[in-house]
């Protein structure tokens, strides 16, 4: 099936550093999402993206749609603790189709 | 307003016994879906509901699973006989009814973390 290849694994920053995460996939995708899970929760949607190209803010984090709709990359500018978490990137190969997962970035930052 | 809600929060079996997680969507919305949650993974979609209807099952092992969601509001997902690789976080997801660009967001519950001994 379609899989989604997340990169790092793993992270653990400094607070106020800056993060940068991303997703490829050997398939194209129509829509890429990127979510947050924290421990013993569901993932929170973040940032949702719909066009090739498509540069996405939500305050601390922006999100692209790659051009060739094969990826798409999340930063966080200027980390804080709170920011902890797994993030996953999803993505979505046709409209109404389902989504697929990555396996996930684990974020640590160092107060 | 109420998010998804889900229950237990967590399960401890011995393999060959059935389990059971419930699920209540956010009200009003039409699609339900489960996922099943691997240590270290995204969650994998299980079985997607558009109302009453099972509209997208191919992931759900039928030997072992079912699932149902009677009356199109609230859903139940069975596992019977449970094995050791079925542990994993069970979560539930809901939406509303797909708009012109065929996207709208997923809300997840908090999962059920099931442990099979």
């Amino acid at each position: 099936g379609q899989q989604l290849n997340q990169s790092p694994q793993s992270m653990f920053i400094q607070e106020g550093e800056d993060v940068s995460m991303n997703c490829t996939s050997s398939s194209i995708f129509n829509t890429w999402l990127w979510y947050k899970q924290d421990p013993g929760e569901g993932p929170v949607l973040l940032i949702a993206l719909y066009k090739a190209g498509e540069l996405t803010s939500n305050g601390r984090l922006t999100a692209q749609f790659g051009i060739t709709r094969k990826d798409s990359f999340l930063n966080i500018s200027a980390s804080i603790p709170s920011d902890v978490g797994i993030y996953f990137c999803a993505g979505m190969p046709g409209y109404g189709n389902k989504l697929v997962f990555g396996a996930g970035t684990i974020l640590r930052v160092k107060s | 307003e109420a998010g998804v809600v889900q229950s237990p929060r967590y399960k401890i079996i011995e393999k060959k016994q059935p389990v059971a997680f419930w699920c209540n969507p956010i009200s009003g919305h039409n699609t339900l879906y489960w996922y099943r949650q691997n240590l270290g993974q995204g969650p994998e979609l299980l079985i997607r509901y558009e109302n009453e209807e099972a509209v997208d099952d191919s992931q759900l092992p039928k030997d072992r699973f079912s699932a149902e969601r009677l009356k199109g509001v609230d859903s139940t997902l069975k596992i019977q006989p449970a094995e050791l690789g079925d542990s994993a976080v069970y979560l539930c997801a809901s939406e509303t009814a797909r708009g012109l660009a065929g996207v709208n967001e997923q809300f997840f519950g908090p999962g059920t973390r099931l442990t099979v001994l």
